[in-house]
């Protein structure tokens, strides 16, 4: 089934680790995002991609990096996590950026303690 | 910069009464519009979209959303709400060649029976 998988689902992650959200799909969109979801908070991007090759920050970037090496793939990376970082965090593509309606994951939800 | 603001963060209604959630945006050039549907423990997806044409816009599941440029809003209405339309509901505008949709904080709508 086409579409965007995310994984872990879940993950319990002690404070200081490094961790690697991933992010594949299989639709060649050109553009893909990284939110988080909060209660209250709704979604807020932390980076984008246009395109394979470029990155761009989104409105919460610091405490993480992305890498888009090729067009299926937008990895996000926690260097060192923090328990502000606790949160459900989002992947979506878009084929045209924002004229086209983006495509969800199903989502990771991950507990700093 | 552009900016979405979901006037109401609940929404209760009885199953079978109408409902409107409401979205208002700011922007300095044309935008692009979307609502999004969220159901517990999913990621989100597409309900409808504006892009250009008629203002009313007919989605999925009975839903409607009409564009109205002089007040900004893009406000979501259904006739007759059913128990299962219980989730989030997420408002997202694009300006026009914009790669980055900007979210709505979310609207949770509860229908009882």
């Amino acid at each position: 089934i086409a579409g965007i998988t995310q994984a872990p689902t879940s993950q319990i992650l002690a404070a200081g680790r490094r961790m690697t959200l991933r992010c594949t799909q299989d639709m060649r969109h050109n553009a893909m995002y990284w939110y988080r979801q909060d209660l209250g908070l709704g979604l807020r991007l932390i980076h984008y991609s246009n395109t394979a090759g470029t990155t761009g920050k989104g409105e919460v970037p610091d405490g993480y990096s992305v890498s888009r090496a090729n067009t299926d793939d937008f990895p996000l990376t926690l260097a060192s996590a923090v328990p502000s970082q606790t949160s459900v965090y989002f992947c979506a593509s878009s084929e045209a950026g924002g004229i086209t309606e983006a495509f969800f994951g199903q989502g990771t939800r991950l507990t700093v303690v | 910069a552009q900016s979405v603001t979901q006037l109401d963060s609940q929404v209760p209604v009885f199953e079978e009464a109408p409902v409107e959630l409401r979205c208002n945006y700011s922007s300095s050039v044309s935008v692009y519009l979307f609502w999004y549907v969220q159901y517990p423990n999913q990621g989100l997806q597409l309900l409808l979209k504006y892009l250009s044409g008629s203002t009313l816009v007919k989605g999925i599941n009975g839903f409607e959303a009409e564009f109205n440029k002089s007040q900004t809003s893009f406000h979501l209405r259904k006739p007759s709400v059913h128990i299962s339309d219980t989730a989030e509901y997420f408002c997202a505008v694009s300006p026009g060649g914009s790669y980055i949709p900007t979210f709505g904080r979310g609207t949770s709508l509860i229908v009882h029976p």
